[in-house]
């Protein structure tokens, strides 16, 4: 069965500090995996995803992500980070292996608050 | 402007009233989605359509319908709510290949008393 865990509620951080929030996923095909922000009162914002290729991918506002197959990871990452990086983020998977590839799962979300 | 509505943004009701959820989009999406979002819990899919007249169940269908008549509607139909379903609501959309990430509407905060 498909699943996504975000092992960490909270993940805080001194601003200009590089930033990690944390995500590992369960298919059983190839994975296309997703980060997703969402701040107060609005709707969810697409960050980046991994499809295939480059394991380091690189999205909106400065953020990236490593698809890590092995490990079965897909942490988001952020070399310095801002005050305005704070809000709810969360990881969504994929199956792209199988008829379960329209079914959507998504992590139980990662709250980041960026300290001034 | 490409964007996927919602109506009611909020919505207070009674337990046992019928209630629909709106939900539209501008960008000729195939594949359209509901997801309810609940404290600890994350985003759990209700269900999901591939196209007009095809539709299928997410996670959490219990208690929900839903139905595709139009490639740009896809209303969220709660027949007989009940307290455990008060929640946030939130519709997507996104053309038809999985490798493309999904567009949310604003979200609906729905409380059933």
């Amino acid at each position: 069965a498909q699943s996504v865990a975000q092992p960490e509620d909270q993940v805080n951080v001194a601003e200009g500090n590089p930033l990690t929030v944390k995500c590992t996923y369960s298919v059983s095909g190839n994975p296309y995996l997703f980060w997703y922000v969402q701040y107060p009162n609005r709707g969810l914002q697409f960050l980046l995803k991994y499809i295939t290729g480059d394991n380091l991918v690189k999205g909106s506002y400065g953020f990236e992500a490593e698809f890590n197959k092995s490990q079965t990871s897909f942490h988001l990452k952020k070399p310095s980070a801002l005050v305005s990086d704070s809000a709810l983020y969360f990881c969504a998977v994929r199956d792209g292996g199988s008829r379960r590839t329209y079914k959507y799962i998504f992590g139980t979300g990662t709250r980041l608050k960026v300290l001034a | 402007e490409a964007q996927v509505t919602q109506n009611p943004r909020y919505l207070i009701t009674v337990t046992g009233k019928k209630l629909t959820v709106t939900c539209s989009q501008n960008m000729n999406h195939e594949y359209m989605s509901w997801y309810r979002q609940d404290p600890g819990l994350g985003l759990r899919q209700i269900y999901y359509s591939m196209n007009v007249e095809v539709t299928d169940k997410g996670d959490v269908p219990e208690g929900y319908k839903v139905s595709r008549k139009e490639k740009r509607n896809f209303p969220l139909i709660l027949e007989s709510p009940s307290p455990n379903q008060t929640s946030l609501y939130f519709c997507a959309s996104s053309p038809g290949t999985p490798r493309v990430e999904q567009y949310f509407g604003p979200g609906t905060r729905l409380t059933v008393t």
